[in-house]
């Protein structure tokens, strides 16, 4: 079976300041990897995913995340939080040989940027 | 711009009733899914479906059953609404084997 553990509840940061979202994963085989992100009241926003390849991926509105094989890790990162970040993020894991393509979320971990 | 759409934002239902949830999608993706989102136990797959009139059980698949008569209609239904099934509901689509899904915006769903 595959999981998703965000250990932290909620990441309070200042704007302006460096922003880390954690996410370790459980899966047999290969993962596939996401994170989302969520604005109240809404539905889920991709922002970026690991397949293969290069271990720092891009994506959206200047977030990175760093896939780390060894410590089965996929922390989401931007280098300057904007208020504007705030919001609901999850990671999500899927196991490369599944045939249905069905993601594993984590719990989520709120991110609040201050002024 | 490709789209899921959920029928209805908010809802309030009375326990007992039989309640509809409806999502539509315009990206011809065979694959639909269900989830629930809970504070606390992020997102939980309840049932998806690979192709009309298929369907297979997710995490949590109690108090609930699906619908999948047309390619891009993926309904929800809770045979007989109960309070403990107050929660966000979250539709997603996507392709075979897909590296990723589309989420439509949610229905927010009070049960009293």
């Amino acid at each position: 079976a595959q999981s998703v553990a965000q250990p932290e509840d909620q990441v309070n940061v200042a704007e302006g300041n460096p922003l880390t979202v954690k996410c370790t994963y459980s899966v047999s085989g290969n993962p596939y990897l996401f994170w989302y992100v969520q604005y109240p009241n809404r539905g889920l926003q991709f922002l970026l995913k690991y397949i293969t390849g290069d271990n720092l991926v891009k994506g959206s509105y200047g977030f990175e995340a760093e896939f780390n094989k060894s410590q089965t890790s996929f922390h989401l990162k931007k280098p300057s939080a904007l208020v504007s970040d705030s919001a609901l993020y999850f990671c999500a894991v899927r196991a490369s040989t599944d045939s249905w393509g069905k993601l594993q979320f984590g719990a989520g971990t709120q991110v609040v940027v201050t002024p | 711009d490709v789209k899921v759409t959920q029928s209805s934002r908010y809802l309030v239902k009375r326990t007992g009733e039989k309640v509809f949830l409806e999502c539509v999608q315009d990206m011809d993706h065979e694959n639909m899914f269900w989830y629930r989102q809970d504070p606390g136990l992020g997102l939980r797959l309840i049932y998806f479906s690979y192709d009309v009139k298929m369907k297979e059980k997710g995490d949590i698949p109690e108090g609930y059953s699906v619908s999948r008569e047309k390619k891009e209609r993926f309904s929800l239904i809770l045979e007989s609404a109960s309070t403990n099934q107050t929660s966000m509901y979250l539709c997603a689509s996507s392709i075979p084997r897909g590296n990723g899904y589309t989420f439509g915006s949610g229905t927010r769903l009070t049960v009293v």
